[in-house]
C-alpha cells in the first residue's frame, strides 16, 4: 500500500522559516494536502492542490511537490503556527492516504 | 456554512460492530464532484483515512481495513453513515467526517469535530 513520510518533529525560532517534508514514491505526480491540528482541536486543511491555500489561511503557508517530495513551508513562522502537521496526497487509484504527522515547535 | 457533525455509540464492546452518522449542512451530497470521508485518529497518534462516497455513489475504502468497513449515504437525510465491524480496542480512536468538494482538489476542507469511541469490554 501506498506510504508517505514525514519527520516527526522540526523546530524552528520566531520569525524563521520552517519547511516540513512530506515523502512518497512519484507523489509528485498526486494532488499532495496538508492539514493543521492544534491540540484537542479538528484538523484544518492549510494547502490543497500542491501550493494551493484555502480562504482564510495566511500567506505565509505555502507548498510545492515534485519528484518524491512534498513541502509545507512557513515563512516568518509564530508561536499560533506551533501544531502537528499533516500531508495527505490523493490520486485515482490510491483514494487518500495521510502522512504520520510532524509535530512543529516555536521555540 | 458547511458544518458537520457525528454522531454514534462512545462505547463499544469487542467484536461488536460500530455504526457512526454524519449529519451535514450546507452542501448536497448530490451535486457533482462533492464527497464525505471518515478519518480516525487514536489517542496521541496519526491521523487514519477509512473511507470516501462520492455523490455519483463511488465508495473507496483503505484497503488495510476495506473487508471490516461500509459507508453508505442518505441524500434526502443529509447523512453519511460508515459501519465498522468486528471492533477492537485498537479500533480506540476519534472519528472525523469530513467534506470534500471535488476529486481534483485532493483534501478536506471542512471538518467535524469528531467524536471519541471507546472500546472495551
Amino acid at each position: 500500500s501506498y506510504e508517505l513520510t514525514q519527520p516527526p518533529s522540526v523546530s524552528v525560532s520566531p520569525g524563521q522559516t520552517a519547511s516540513i517534508t512530506c515523502s512518497g514514491y512519484k507523489l509528485g505526480d498526486k494532488y499532495a494536502s496538508w492539514y493543521q491540528q492544534r491540540p484537542g482541536q479538528s484538523p484544518v486543511l492549510v494547502i490543497y492542490q500542491d501550493s494551493q491555500r484555502p480562504s482564510g489561511i495566511p500567506e505565509r503557508f505555502s507548498g510545492s511537490n515534485s519528484g518524491n517530495t512534498a513541502t509545507l513551508t512557513i515563512s516568518g513562522t509564530q508561536a499560533m503556527d506551533e501544531a502537528d502537521y499533516y500531508c495527505q496526497a490523493w490520486d485515482s487509484s490510491t483514494a487518500v492516504v495521510f502522512g504520520g504527522g510532524t509535530k512543529l515547535t516555536v521555540l | 456554512q458547511i458544518t458537520l457533525k457525528e454522531s454514534g455509540p462512545t462505547l463499544v464492546k469487542p467484536t461488536q460492530t460500530l455504526t457512526l452518522t454524519c449529519t451535514f449542512s450546507g452542501f448536497s451530497l448530490s451535486t457533482s464532484g462533492v464527497g464525505v470521508g471518515w478519518i480516525r485518529q487514536p489517542p496521541g497518534k496519526a491521523l487514519e483515512w477509512l473511507a470516501l462516497i462520492y455523490w455519483n455513489d463511488d465508495k473507496r475504502y483503505s484497503p488495510s481495513l476495506k473487508s471490516r468497513l461500509t459507508i453508505t449515504k442518505d441524500t434526502s437525510k443529509n447523512q453519511v453513515v460508515l459501519t465498522m465491524t468486528n471492533m477492537d480496542p485498537v479500533d480506540t480512536a476519534t472519528y472525523y467526517c469530513a467534506h470534500s468538494p471535488s476529486p481534483t482538489m485532493g483534501g478536506f476542507d471542512y471538518w467535524g469535530q469528531g467524536t471519541l469511541v471507546t472500546v472495551s469490554s
